[in-house]
């Protein structure tokens, strides 16, 4: 089973900052295969990444992905009000299919 | 335009049956996987398991295989997740979603999510 670590687990920036999150794994994830999605409260999980470097439809261009092997890293260019949420990497693989990071959570500081 | 609906919220007591559900529109359902995933209060996403519409060829993660069960109506474009006797550690938020691996595999759009409370 490939375990996905995300750290920090919580981080308080004010908006207009820049951000960079990182997700690591156990062993090496194809690049296909790496996503990323924000969560905010009382909604559902929204994609962000796909294919670890990709935007899903209609995400902003200041959110950019990238990564290869175990390490992998979503990075936020300048932090806008609705942006702060909780962030999830998530991979694709061997049993189980799928499994997510535990999550980052960003706070407006 | 790409929606899966779930079923409302429910109140069920350690033990009983639930079946909840989820229904796809705005793309060709049997096109796609739908996975289901559970959030406990407070905690991340866990991957439960998929079901393919057209066969209903299910797959489950290890932690739930045996736990719940995925089911299908295609007729109907509707996705179910059920127990047969819950628990309170049962108690979470349960999200389906839609599967997409054209690049990639990961999981494209969301329902809103069906809060599910075991309590006696």
């Amino acid at each position: 089973e490939i375990v996905l670590t995300q750290s920090p687990g919580t981080l308080s920036l004010s908006p207009g900052e820049r951000v960079t999150l990182s997700c690591r794994a156990s062993q090496s994830v194809s690049s296909d295969y790496l996503a990323w999605y924000q969560q905010k409260p009382g909604q559902a999980p929204r994609l962000l990444i796909y294919g670890a470097s990709s935007r899903a439809t209609g995400i902003p261009d200041r959110f950019s992905g990238r990564g290869s092997g175990t390490d992998f890293t979503l990075t936020i260019r300048r932090l806008e009000p609705e942006d702060f949420a909780v962030y999830y990497c998530q991979q694709y693989g061997s049993s189980p299919m799928y499994s997510f990071g535990q999550g980052t959570k960003l706070e407006i500081k | 335009e790409v929606q899966l609906v779930q079923s409302g919220a429910e109140v069920k007591k350690p033990g009983e049956s639930l079946k909840i559900s989820c229904k796809g529109s705005g793309y060709s359902f049997t096109n796609f996987w739908i996975a289901w995933v559970r959030q406990m209060p407070g905690k991340g996403l866990e991957w439960m398991g998929m079901i393919y519409p057209p066969d209903s060829d299910t797959r489950y993660s290890p932690s739930f295989q045996g736990q719940v069960t995925i089911s299908v109506d295609k007729s109907i474009t509707t996705a179910y997740l059920q127990w047969s006797s819950l628990k309170a550690s049962d108690s979470a938020i349960y999200y389906c979603a839609r599967r997409s691996y054209n690049y990639g595999d990961h999981l494209d759009y969301w329902g809103q999510g069906t809060l599910v409370t075991v309590s006696s």
